[in-house]
């Protein structure tokens, strides 16, 4: 067991709306990456928090947004759902600097009607 | 086009047969992780490899990176029902320790009893 949790585990929305999913990092991990996985493929990094600051960002619309807190728990928002953001969304946590090891939480799995 | 290949994309063989996954990149690797994951479940962290030429060990698994830093390859000796699964490598290209990892499409194991 890593000590990252996610939640929910699934949920299921209606295009057009909006959603958060929720990540607890391992204890002393003041990093977290949300990843997306769509089916068939391998995770694709979505961004990263450091410190409660957007330490770097992939591929995706500014529709997907996050926060890090104080805890270094983080969020990751998803407005106006289309049907192709239905995936497993992963969250990994890390403590900065080289040389640690970067573990995944279960993961939320959304399907998006 | 894909920059981190895997290869085999799927392995089928009968338990106590040894196997080989590789994972090819474009570019200098700095940090190259291997996981494997269950169907719609999370990345359970398996090996993280730096240097060049570094290999390592974990019960019957290991993993290399050769000297180049672009190819790692993952040995599985004597394999065993609980080792099927998915199993993903991810780059880090920063050089940075960052954890903003690019993985490859996977290469689904399944294990013959």
């Amino acid at each position: 067991e890593t000590g990252v949790t996610q939640s929910p585990t699934h949920l299921i929305k209606t295009r057009g709306q909006q959603v958060t999913l929720r990540c607890s990092s391992q204890s002393g991990h003041n990093t977290v990456s949300w990843y997306q996985q769509a089916l068939g493929q391998g995770p694709q990094f979505i961004f990263q928090y450091y410190r409660e600051e957007e330490n770097g960002r992939g591929n995706f619309p500014p529709r997907f947004s996050g926060l890090q807190f104080p805890n270094y728990s983080s969020e990751l928002n998803v407005n106006a759902l289309e049907l192709d953001d239905s995936a497993l969304y992963l969250c990994a946590s890390t403590q900065g600097g080289t040389g640690f090891e970067a573990f995944f939480g279960q993961g939320t799995r959304l399907t998006v009607v | 086009s894909q920059e981190l290949e895997q290869s085999p994309q799927s392995l089928i063989v009968q338990e106590g047969k040894n196997l080989t996954i590789n994972c090819t990149s474009s570019k200098t690797l700095y940090g190259l992780y291997w996981y494997k994951q269950k169907y719609g479940e999370g990345l359970i962290f398996l090996m993280m490899l730096q240097k060049g030429g570094e290999e390592k060990s974990h019960e019957k698994i290991t993993a290399k990176l050769d000297e180049k830093k672009q190819q790692s390859s993952l040995h599985i000796t004597a394999s065993q029902p609980s080792h099927a699964g998915i199993y993903l490598c991810g780059a880090d290209w920063s050089g940075a320790g960052s954890y903003q990892l690019t993985f490859g499409k996977g290469t689904k194991l399944s294990v013959i009893p």
